[in-house]
């Protein structure tokens, strides 16, 4: 099964920060990762699709690029509504596997 | 409007077998583009794919837990089954069933239910 690791597991952020996360795969998967975001007792939320790929009705503070085994998500100006937990999931095979998140806290 | 809805039982005690059901609405199980998958999520931790039905009828599942997984659908009523076998009080998780979406660009989990907290105690 394809291991993801994601880095920090959690970190602390200001309102207009720009903020960063990164997915490592443990072997290549091309560009077949997304991203969602989680707030409590929500259900996860797609972010980023396909690696770079914005969802409909995402703002477009959010971005992903990578590809390979190295992703990052980036938020360009944190907003009061982006403190949540985010993870990374690999498409390229099953078993589907997920990162075991980032949980972005009010600093 | 796509909808994805988990039911089942909220408390099952350990050995036994839990059944849950996801209803969907707004598209169909046999639409080539999409699969239904079920992931859970431990209170206060990660998510965990559990299993995956695609179009095809072909399956998934996690590789730990593949013993204890069955997952199944019936198009014509809209749902997704999952049963997992001699449950634990560690098997305590809201259970998600989530559809897959498909593309040359790869795949995605687009829309999910809400989710349904399922407690294992005697």
């Amino acid at each position: 099964d394809i291991q993801m690791t994601q880095s920090p597991s959690s970190l602390s952020a200001s309102v207009g920060d720009r903020v960063t996360i990164t997915c490592r795969a443990s072997q290549s998967i091309s560009s077949y990762l997304n991203w969602y975001q989680q707030k409590p007792g929500k259900a996860p939320k797609l972010l980023i699709y396909a690696a770079s790929n914005l969802q409909s009705g995402v703002p477009s503070r959010f971005s992903g690029s990578g590809s390979g085994t190295y992703f990052t998500l980036t938020i360009s100006s944190l907003q009061p509504e982006d403190f949540a937990t985010y993870y990374c999931q690999q498409s390229y095979n099953a078993p589907w596997t997920f990162g075991q998140g980032t949980k972005v806290e009010i600093k | 409007q796509v909808t994805l809805k988990e039911s089942g039982p909220v408390l099952v005690k350990p050995t036994e077998t839990l059944t849950l059901t996801c209803t969907v609405s707004g598209f169909s199980l046999s639409n080539a583009r999409m699969g239904v998958s079920w992931i859970r999520q431990p209170p206060g931790k990660a998510l965990e794919w559990l299993a995956h039905i695609f179009s095809n009828d072909e399956k998934s599942y996690r590789t730990s837990l593949k013993s204890r997984l069955t997952i199944s659908k019936d198009t014509s009523k809209s749902q997704v089954v999952l049963t997992m076998t001699n449950m634990d009080p560690v098997d305590t998780a809201t259970y998600y069933c989530a559809r897959m979406f498909g593309n040359s660009q790869g795949n995605w989990f687009d829309r999910w239910g809400q989710g349904t907290l399922v407690t294992v105690s005697s």
